[in-house]
């Protein structure tokens, strides 16, 4: 167990639809990263947050958003979705972003969009 | 941005026998080179690490090497078993936008029994 949560594991939903993902950090971890994994893209870095601040963006589509929460929980706004955003979703954390270490990954939330 | 290129993809081995992973990145001021397994249905976790005032570290069945000229590391599995079956990433982290990490395109790693 790493240690970060998410929800929820499955999600299926239609097109045009919107989603919220949700992920609670390690104890003690300040930064939140956000990560899609796709078969034809692979592991896909998309948006970071560090102490309820934006740090960091990928290639974030503008359909999607985050944001981080005092409590320093994370959730990731998927909207307008398409087919081909169905993709497993990753949330990591580690303790502070200027440190090179270790980033713990969640369980992941499976996004089937039909 | 990183690029980083990951070889092979997919790797099939005889239980028994060692699997070494290749991955080689463009251009790089960082310091860290971890490496990922992950398994079915889960999330990557973190095998094995190494820093750059080192050229080899071993956890039991796995090393890592790294030749910062060059711009290489490798994993290598040892006397693979068949828990071994999984995907490996190796990432660089990306010191300029905090540390995000950039991963390769995995290797697929097979233990036959």
């Amino acid at each position: 167990d790493s240690g970060v949560t998410q929800t929820p594991k499955h999600l299926i939903t239609a097109t045009g639809q919107r989603v919220t993902l949700r992920c609670s950090p390690r104890s003690g971890d300040l930064s939140v990263y956000w990560y899609q994994q796709s078969l034809d893209q692979g592991l896909q870095f998309l948006i970071q947050y560090y102490n309820g601040e934006e740090r960091a963006k990928g290639n974030i589509l503008e359909r999607f958003s985050a944001q981080q929460f005092p409590d320093l929980h994370s959730e990731l706004n998927l909207s307008s979705l398409e087919l081909g955003d169905s993709a497993l979703y990753f949330c990591a954390s580690s303790v502070v972003p200027g440190v090179e270490t270790e980033a713990f990954f969640g369980q992941g939330t499976r996004l089937t969009v039909v | 941005g990183e690029n980083v290129e990951q070889h092979p993809s997919t790797l099939s081995v005889q239980e028994g026998d060692s699997a070494v992973i290749k991955c080689t990145y463009s251009d790089s001021a960082s310091n860290y080179f971890p490496w990922y397994k992950q398994e079915l249905g889960k999330g990557p976790q973190l095998i094995i690490d190494i820093r750059s005032n080192v050229g080899e570290k071993k956890d039991q069945r796995i090393a890592v090497t790294l030749n910062k000229t060059a711009k290489h590391f490798s994993l290598h599995i040892t006397e693979t078993q068949p828990e071994d079956s999984a995907v490996y990433f190796c990432a660089l982290p990306d010191k300029a936008a905090g540390n995000k990490l950039t991963f390769g395109g995995g290797t697929r790693v097979l233990v036959k029994p």
